[in-house]
């Protein structure tokens, strides 16, 4: 079985344009979440929607924003890039919307230029 | 606020050697904890995870622990080996009666095995 997919692998963004990242979940998960991994941090939880319900933010910029769709898959959405959103942006997948195993996807690593 | 600590940093071990790696957490009412490794500019892996009725949680030549009264969790790694180099994270939800899937991480340990 496919684990958790997200794509593009790398991208590279001048300040002020907006990406979209996407991420698949592992066949059967419902909840999604994401997460931005600065290099030397750890992950910083950025939302998790479960049966296409937000079910938790964090502290994070309204330049942010996320959806779920029907079949489970997410996009991760920020406008008017700032250079200090250079970082690892990670998707996690799991069974329920509760703190059960998550399981991470290899990544989007976006730079800003 | 949840804050989770590993110390130190970084740790060199010669191969073959027994190892623990350290994970501290200032609330002591968690839901769960789960260790995870990350390789070089890849994602997460889950290795262990331990609910909080647990004490310990083993996986081939992993065994982690739980103290939650004394906010403490061990990551034992027996016979290292130089495949183990990579940088292991503890993490915690924020939700103590786990809610959501809101984790909390420490900034992690990057460990290399010298052959």
């Amino acid at each position: 079985d496919a684990g958790v997919t997200q794509s593009p692998t790398h991208l590279i963004k001048t300040r002020g344009q907006q990406v979209t990242l996407r991420c698949s979940p592992i066949s059967g998960h419902k909840s999604v979440s994401w997460y931005q991994q600065v290099l030397g941090q750890g992950p910083q939880f950025i939302f998790q929607y479960y049966e296409k319900e937000e079910r938790g933010r964090g502290n994070f910029p309204d330049r942010f924003s996320a959806r779920q769709f029907p079949n489970y898959s997410s996009e991760l959405n920020v406008n008017a890039l700032l250079l200090g959103d250079s970082a690892l942006y990670l998707c996690a997948s799991s069974l329920h919307g509760s703190s059960g195993e998550l399981f991470f996807g290899e990544g989007s690593r976006l730079t800003v230029l | 606020k949840q804050e989770v600590t590993q110390i130190p940093a970084a740790l060199s071990v010669p191969e073959g050697e027994n190892l623990v790696l350290n994970c501290s957490f200032t609330d002591s009412a968690i839901y769960n904890l789960q260790w995870f490794r990350q390789d070089p500019g890849k994602g997460l892996t889950s290795l262990l995870l331990i609910q909080s009725s647990q004490r310990e949680q083993t996986s081939g030549r992993l065994n982690a622990s739980l103290d939650k009264s004394s906010g403490r969790s061990t990551l034992y790694i027996a016979a290292s080996q130089p495949g183990d180099s990579a940088t292991y994270l503890c993490a915690v939800p924020s939700s103590p009666t786990g809610a959501n899937s809101k984790l909390t991480f420490g900034k992690g340990i990057t460990l290399s095995v010298r052959p």
